[in-house]
């Protein structure tokens, strides 16, 4: 058990439709990153959050977005969803955000049909 | 720009075998590395990591891990496989500054014969 906790761990849901995934750092953790892991493009990253501000984007599409909250939990908002945003959202969190040492929750699958 | 290859994206092994799987990087720098593993239906767990020093890291579950910077790699190997260590196997490379995101390679999956 990383400690970091993603829900929901399935989804699914229709074309056209938004999603909002969510995650829990381990304790004391002020980094969170958000990525997505698909067959043909492997393991993006998406975006990094450090103490409720945006630090570093990735392959985020403009569709996506997220934000950190005070209590420094973490959400990934999926809109106007395609067949191919069907994927496995991992969040991770760290203390040591320089290092890039991550503890990865067991991800959100989500399911486009 | 960074990156990470790893050449196989299948490898089996017979239980007890030993085992080597590659990674190459791409990094200006001198670069944090990384072995993650995922288990099937799991995320990803930090098997080890280099930042700095000694070349030889050893990690959890008895992998370790042997940086060349000569050849840009960073293979991972364990002298005797476990039916359990059947997963995918990543690795990665730190993108450094403060972000610290990860650039993963494409993965190798593990099979384990009995």
């Amino acid at each position: 058990d990383s400690g970091v906790t993603q829900t929901p761990k399935h989804l699914i849901t229709a074309t056209g439709q938004r999603v909002t995934l969510r995650c829990s750092p381990r304790s004391g953790d002020l980094s969170v990153y958000w990525y997505q892991q698909s067959l043909d493009q492997g393991l993006q990253f998406l975006i990094q959050y450090y103490n409720g501000e945006e630090r570093a984007k990735g392959n985020i599409l403009e569709r996506f977005s997220a934000q950190q909250f005070p209590d420094l939990h973490s959400e990934l908002n999926l809109s106007s969803l395609e067949l191919g945003d069907s994927a496995l959202y991992f969040c991770a969190s760290t203390s040591h955000p320089n290092t890039g040492e991550l503890f990865f929750g067991e991800g959100s699958r989500l399911t486009v049909l | 720009a960074q990156s990470v290859t790893q050449p196989d994206i299948h490898i089996t092994v017979s239980e007890g075998a030993s085992l080597e799987l590659r990674c190459n990087y791409s990094y200006g720098a001198t670069p944090y590395l990384f072995w993650y593993v995922q288990s099937p239906g799991q995320g990803l767990q930090l098997l080890l990591k280099y930042f700095s020093g000694d070349t030889l890291v050893q990690g959890i579950k008895g992998f370790e891990a042997e940086f060349k910077r000569s050849q840009s790699s960073f293979n991972l190997r364990k002298p005797s496989v476990h039916w359990s260590d059947a997963a995918e196997y990543f690795c990665a490379v730190g993108a450094g500054g403060s972000q610290g995101n990860l650039i993963f390679g494409k993965g190798t999956k593990l099979s384990v014969k009995p």
